[in-house]
Order: structure tokens, then C-alpha cells, then sequence
């Protein structure tokens, strides 16, 4: 099956600091999303991004699907920013869509 | 805005008992899934459902559970016989005809004792 590594695993900023995140998955997929998951548990939805770039506000993302890597930029970080974000990537609707281990992210104040 | 929602938010039970959570997937979408994440792990797939049936499965999905589309609405994960390991948040997700895009409701948190 597909397999998701997210790096760092863990990333501490100071507020006003911009990070990158990073999803390697090992096969051709046809979905990649990025979520958040906020200390709610809550999994908020970031991007849907199989290929090319998205932003939004301070966040963008750009998916190089041909070498199988998504990346997640944060500007500005925020203390709101502050959680588990995830990528999730799968084949198809009907397939299921694995996710990576995340990437915990704490920002400063 | 469309959202999926999920009952109970907490349910504790005690081991060997039987649990259904529920789920009113987003209205008209037609793809539906459970996932469960044990407190600190990541997001691990349980099941996917179309066209009133099974699509896929993970290993985790054994014989003690079990999904259902009861009506047009609603779409349930039963656990038969509640183990300790079942301790976990079960999260909801449904996606669009061919998106594949998710969306995920708040989560069901069962603790088994």
C-alpha cells in the first residue's frame, strides 16, 4: 500500500516565524489534502491539492506530483497555528485515503 | 455551510458491551468513511462505503464491526463487543461524487472501561 512520511515530526517557532512542511508518499496518487488538527481534535480541512499550488491567506501549498511531494508553507506563524497538521493522500473516492504521521507544530508567543 | 456531524461527542462504555456511532454524512455526497485515532497517534482508516456497500477495509475492520447506511440520511459504525483497545476518537469523513476530496466531522470519543 501507499506509504506517507511527514517531516520534521516536531517543529517549535517563535511567533512571526515561517515554516515548511514536508509530505513524501511512496506511489501515483490521484488525492492529497492537508488538514489541521487544532487541540480541539478537531481535523479542519487546508488544502485539497493532488498537483499544483494553492494559497490561502498565509498558507499556501504545492503538490509536485511527479515526484511524489507536497509541501505546506506557513507565513507569520500565528499561536493559532499551533497543532497537528496532516496530509492524507489515496487513489481514489472509493479507496481509502492514508494519512501520515503529521507534524507537530508549536508556536511561540 | 454543508457539515458532517457526529453523535455522541463522549461515550464511555464498559468493555464487552456494544456501541453505534452515528453520523449524518454531508447531504449529497456519496462517499463515506470512518476513521479512529488512539489518543496521540495519527489518523488511522477504518472503512469506506459506497452504493450502499463496502468498498474497502483496513485490517483493523474486523468481524466486530460493522457499518450501515440505515436511511437516506445516516451512516453508523457498530462495534459488537467492545475491547479496552477500542479506546479512541472514531472520526466520520464523506466526499463528493469522483473528488475525492474529505470532510470530516468533530469526532466520537469512546472510552472503554
Amino acid at each position: 500500500g501507499i506509504q506517507v512520511e511527514q517531516s520534521p515530526p516536531d517543529l517549535i517557532l517563535q511567533e512571526g516565524a515561517n515554516s515548511t512542511l514536508r509530505c513524501n508518499f511512496s506511489d501515483s496518487v490521484n488525492n492529497l489534502q492537508w488538514f489541521h488538527q487544532n487541540p480541539w481534535g478537531q481535523l479542519i480541512n487546508l488544502f485539497y491539492i493532488p498537483s499544483g499550488t494553492k494559497q490561502n491567506g498565509r498558507l499556501s501549498a504545492t503538490t509536485v506530483a511527479t515526484e511524489r511531494y507536497s509541501l505546506l508553507y506557513i507565513s507569520s506563524s500565528q499561536t493559532t497555528d499551533s497543532g497537528v497538521y496532516f496530509c492524507a493522500v489515496g487513489y481514489s473516492s472509493a479507496s481509502k485515503i492514508i494519512f501520515g504521521s503529521g507534524t507537530r507544530l508549536s508556536i511561540r508567543p | 455551510e454543508p457539515e458532517v456531524t457526529q453523535t455522541p461527542s463522549h461515550q464511555v462504555t464498559q468493555m464487552g458491551q456494544e456501541v453505534i456511532l452515528r453520523c449524518v454524512p454531508i447531504s449529497n455526497h456519496l462517499y463515506f468513511y470512518w476513521y479512529r485515532q488512539i489518543l496521540g497517534q495519527k489518523v488511522e482508516f477504518l472503512v469506506s462505503f459506497y452504493n450502499n456497500e463496502i468498498s474497502e477495509k483496513s485490517e483493523i475492520f474486523d468481524d466486530q464491526f460493522s457499518v450501515e447506511r440505515p436511511d437516506g440520511s445516516n451512516f453508523t459504525l457498530k462495534i459488537r463487543s467492545t475491547k479496552l483497545e477500542d479506546s479512541a476518537m472514531y472520526f466520520c469523513a464523506s466526499s463528493g461524487a469522483g473528488t475525492g476530496e474529505l470532510f470530516f466531522g468533530e469526532g466520537s470519543r469512546l472510552t472503554v472501561l
